[in-house]
C-alpha cells in the first residue's frame, strides 16, 4: 500500500521556522514528483510547492516564494518542506502529496499524507 | 479568491444527477489537464478524476469528468447520501504553479 506519513509542524512565532517531513513507502519514491498542499480551516486547498523526481525542477507559490524550501532525499524516501519567516497567514494544515504518473511534474495528486498542523502565533 | 471558479454549493435528491463546473483561463485549464478531488470533513482530499475524465481504481462510474476549452465539469449520477462532501477541481498554471478551485459543497437532500 502506498503511504505518506508526515511529521513536524506545530506552533511557531511570527518570523520563526519549522520543518515538515514526509516519509514515503509502498512505491518507488524516486520515480515520482512530489508536492506540498496546504489548507486553512474552512477554506479550499492551496498548492504550496512541487519538486521533480530528480530535484531538478522545483516550484513555489508566490505566497511562499523566498521563504519556504522544498527538498527530497531519495535514499531516505523522504520529502521535506522548510518553512522560514513564518507569518500568521501560513497557519494551515499541510499535506504532502505524490504525483500520479512517473515522468510528470504537473499532474494529479493520487496519494496524500495525513496532514500536519502549522500554527503561527505569538 | 481562487484561480479556478466553482459554485459554492450544489444539491440534489438521492438518485438524481448533479454537475459541478470549474472555470479557468487559457493559462491554466486551457493549457493543462483538470483533476477532481472529494473531501470529507477532517480528512485529506481524495483523487476522484484525473486527466479530465479518468477514474482511479475504486471510484464508481457514477462519477465522470469532462473538459472543454477553459472549463471543466464533474458529473455525479445516481446521487447517494454518502456523496455529500466538498469537491475541488485542480490544474496547473503556465506560471509554474498548481491551482485549485474554491470548492463546491454537495448536499444530498
Amino acid at each position: 500500500e502506498m503511504q505518506l506519513v508526515q511529521s513536524g509542524g506545530g506552533l511557531a512565532q511570527p518570523g520563526g521556522s519549522l520543518r515538515l517531513s514526509c516519509a514515503a513507502s509502498g512505491f518507488k519514491f524516486d520515480d515520482y514528483a512530489m508536492h506540498w498542499v496546504r489548507q486553512a480551516p474552512g477554506r479550499g486547498p492551496e498548492w504550496v510547492s512541487g519538486i521533480s523526481w530528480d530535484s531538478r525542477s522545483i516550484g513555489y507559490a508566490d505566497a511562499v516564494k523566498g521563504r519556504f524550501i522544498i527538498s527530497r532525499d531519495n535514499a531516505k524516501n523522504s520529502l521535506y518542506l522548510q518553512l522560514n519567516s513564518l507569518r500568521a497567514d501560513d497557519s494551515a494544515f499541510y499535506f504532502c502529496t505524490k504525483i500520479l504518473s512517473t515522468n510528470y511534474y504537473y499532474y494529479a495528486m493520487d496519494v496524500w499524507g495525513q496532514g500536519t498542523t502549522v500554527t503561527v502565533s505569538s | 479568491q481562487s484561480v479556478l471558479t466553482q459554485p459554492p454549493s450544489v444539491s440534489g435528491a438521492p438518485g438524481q444527477r448533479v454537475t459541478i463546473s470549474c472555470t479557468g483561463s487559457s493559462s491554466n485549464i486551457g493549457a493543462y489537464d483538470v483533476h477532481w478531488y472529494q473531501q470529507f470533513p477532517g480528512t485529506a482530499p481524495k483523487l476522484l478524476i484525473y486527466g479530465n475524465r479518468n477514474r482511479p481504481s475504486g471510484v464508481p462510474d457514477r462519477f465522470s469528468g469532462s473538459k472543454s476549452g477553459t472549463s471543466a465539469s464533474l458529473a455525479i449520477t445516481g446521487l447517494q447520501v454518502e456523496d455529500e462532501a466538498d469537491y475541488y477541481c485542480q490544474s496547473y498554471s503556465l506560471s509554474g504553479s498548481g491551482v485549485f478551485g474554491g470548492g463546491t459543497k454537495l448536499t444530498v437532500l
